[in-house]
């Protein structure tokens, strides 16, 4: 079955230091997504793309960055880890462009912790 | 003002209860109206979405959009112990295949 996966599920590090979280999906859908959760924040939009090549900033994107070099991946980068960003990060996936209702499947999230 | 407001809750109601959520938008451009359901410790999947103004039912669940007033609603009759959950509203110009304003969730508790 298609699905969409990130990795690692945990992840524990320090302030400073260069973090990559990894998202995978099989259904060859152009529109991926990264998004924060937050406690009294709820989902925020990080960077997103709506194909190859393309990568686009989102409410929150400071000290982020993505790069998509393929259909199936869009890699989230914390550049300098930070304290405040810690949280749970979510991929989503969509169908498109155009208009209607594609639904976004989202990935079962990634924990980070920055100590 | 943020783009949309949601009543972070929690709410906690006995079974079989009728349940109303809701959340408010500032941008009368948003076409699409989306709730998603997050269980605990899982990411969001989409429960219904709406298309400008109107009612949508499926099964124990209404989605309401009244654009007049920028006001959109979730509806749950018969409320069950399964659907304990965090319920978020979003909006979008485009539907899904556009970036998504989530409203902040309100956690659902149904009890026994």
């Amino acid at each position: 079955d298609a699905e969409i996966t990130q990795s690692p599920r945990h992840k524990i590090t320090e302030t400073g230091r260069q973090v990559t979280l990894a998202c995978h999906q099989t259904w060859n859908h152009n529109n991926m997504f990264w998004y924060r959760q937050d406690l009294g924040h709820g989902l925020r939009l990080i960077h997103y793309s709506y194909g190859v090549q393309d990568t686009n900033k989102g409410e929150v994107s400071d000290g982020y960055s993505v790069s998509r070099s393929n259909t199936e991946d869009l890699p989230l980068t914390l550049e300098s880890a930070a304290s405040s960003q810690t949280s749970v990060y979510f991929c989503a996936s969509s169908e498109g462009p155009g208009q209607g209702v594609w639904t976004q499947y989202f990935g079962p999230g990634t924990r980070l912790t920055v100590l | 003002q943020k783009e949309v407001e949601q009543d972070p809750g929690p709410l906690s109601v006995p079974e079989g209860a009728i349940v109303s959520l809701n959340c408010t938008y500032s941008n009368s451009a948003f076409q699409y109206f989306m709730w998603y359901r997050q269980y605990s410790r899982k990411g969001p999947e989409l429960l219904m979405y709406t298309y400008s103004s109107g009612n949508k039912e499926d099964g124990r669940f209404t989605a309401q959009v009244d654009k007049s007033s920028k006001y959109i609603s979730l509806f749950i009759r018969d409320s069950q112990p399964s659907d304990s959950a965090t319920y978020l509203c979003a909006i979008s110009r485009q539907g899904g295949s556009e970036k998504l304003v989530f409203g902040k969730g309100m956690k659902l508790t149904v009890n026994p």
